[in-house]
């Protein structure tokens, strides 16, 4: 069935260090590609997303980077802060079904 | 407004109980979920309603019943649960179409005993 792997699956990086977080999907007809952070006893929030007609999205510290043919996409976090500290998600759907199949989530630590 | 709220925020109850809970956006979206998540976990979906029509139901057992009254509340009736139903219980919301943004509400985080 439709698969979403997710690495790693916890993630130590040092305060203004970067961070990548990676993901893999099985449904070549995805073509939406989400990313949620979720704190601590806090809702998903939706931080950056990326569909399929373009290679790269920016917002700040944060980027996105999809490869269709290898069927993955990442997430880049520059200059990280403490307050960067979540489990992230990463999500895949396609185009006629409102349905997520997210990935098993990353948690991060950002240490001060 | 531009978030989706939900009520209430903890809720304890027994396997006898009837309980419900709710959730509301006025941000006009015309798509609203319910998801299950269980810690350390991510969201699982249970119900989509696409305009006011239930669209998705992932096999749900029959004591989660979901209703929609209108295209700006979203409730889960909830009748004669398992302690392993206790979970966060998240809505969430999209403008309509499918494989939109999907905005997620604050959770009810509910307590079976």
């Amino acid at each position: 069935g439709e698969n979403v792997e997710q690495h790693p699956s916890t993630l130590s990086v040092q305060e203004g260090d970067s961070a990548v977080i990676k993901c893999t999907y099985s449904d070549s007809a995805s073509n939406y590609f989400p990313w949620y952070k979720q704190e601590l006893g806090k809702r998903p929030q939706l931080i950056i997303d990326i569909r399929s007609n373009v290679g790269e999205k920016k917002d700040q510290r944060i980027a996105v980077t999809l490869n269709k043919t290898a069927k993955h996409f990442s997430l880049h976090i520059t200059e990280t802060q403490p307050e960067d500290s979540a489990v992230y998600f990463c999500a895949a759907s396609k185009t006629g079904t409102y349905k997520y199949i997210f990935g098993t989530g990353t948690r991060l630590k950002v240490l001060a | 407004d531009t978030e989706v709220t939900q009520t209430p925020k903890h809720l304890v109850m027994g396997m006898t109980n009837k309980k419900s809970l709710k959730c509301e956006q006025h941000m006009g979206h015309r798509a609203m979920y319910w998801y299950k998540q269980k810690a350390k976990k991510p969201p699982e979906l249970m119900f989509v309603y696409s305009y006011e029509k239930l669209s998705i139901n992932e096999s749900v057992p029959s004591r989660f019943s979901p209703e929609c009254p209108n295209s700006s509340l979203l409730n889960l009736h909830l009748h004669a649960l398992q302690p392993e139903d206790s979970a966060l219980y998240l809505c969430a919301s999209s403008l309509g179409l499918a494989n939109d943004e999907q905005f997620f509400g604050p959770g009810t985080r509910l307590t079976v005993l």
